[in-house]
């Protein structure tokens, strides 16, 4: 069965550095997610992308998160200058349409 | 801004009880999607209900969607080991076309064996 992958499964930086999370999608699906849940807590939105562009951003996606979908199969997310509440799981997801998502198995980003 | 809200937020049952979680938006939703999670994994979509009322069955699991589309509500009847996990309820407003899904905090179900 298909599903969504994504790389490295742990990530451990300092602070202040750059990050990216990599992401293969579902081949034929069309909208991509990025999410995020801080650990015990709830699954936060950070980002949708659909035809080459962001489609909705929340208000945690400040200007030190991107994403990129570089060469048609990955999607990434760049956090450009981590913090220490960066910390968290983060987790792709892709869908055929705006309605069940198949999310990965996540990168847990500990930022030291 | 758009919340949804679950209760309860833990719940502890012996194996062969019952077990409800209750969602509620603060907004009417297009639909509620209800995913699990179980301990150090992701979530995973278990269903969708789109319509207005609507009720669905998975096995023992029961799931209504309010008449207002404000509220839903998953019942797992007889619960068994395999029911350990979060379960989490999560919808995109209502005439949002672009996906992005507010979740609920979740309930966390433990069952005793």
């Amino acid at each position: 069965e298909p599903e969504v992958t994504q790389t490295p499964s742990h990530q451990v930086t300092q602070m202040g550095q750059e990050v990216i999370l990599r992401c293969v999608p579902i081949s034929n699906h069309l909208y991509f997610y990025w999410y995020r849940q801080i650990l015990g807590q709830k699954v936060e939105f950070l980002v949708s992308f659909y035809n080459n562009e962001i489609s909705e951003k929340s208000e945690i996606f400040d200007d030190q998160f991107s994403v990129e979908r570089p060469d048609g199969s990955n999607f990434t997310l760049k956090i450009r200058s981590t913090k220490l509440e960066d910390s968290a799981m983060y987790f792709c997801a892709s869908s055929v349409s705006i309605d069940e998502q198949f999310f990965g198995p996540g990168t847990r980003l500990t930022v030291l | 801004g758009q919340q949804v809200m679950q209760i309860p937020q833990y719940q502890h049952v012996q194996e062969g009880e019952d077990f409800t979680t209750y969602c509620n938006s603060s907004t009417t939703l297009s639909n509620i999607q209800w995913y699990k999670q179980r301990p150090g994994g992701h979530p995973v979509f278990l269903i969708q209900l789109v319509k207005s009322g609507e009720v669905k069955k998975q096995k023992r699991l029961t799931f209504q969607f309010g008449e207002a589309k404000k509220n839903s509500s998953l019942h797992i009847t007889a619960t068994q080991t395999t029911d350990v996990g979060t379960y989490f309820c999560a919808g995109p407003v209502r005439g949002s076309t672009l996906g992005r899904l507010y979740f609920g905090r979740g309930t966390q179900l433990t069952v005793w064996p």
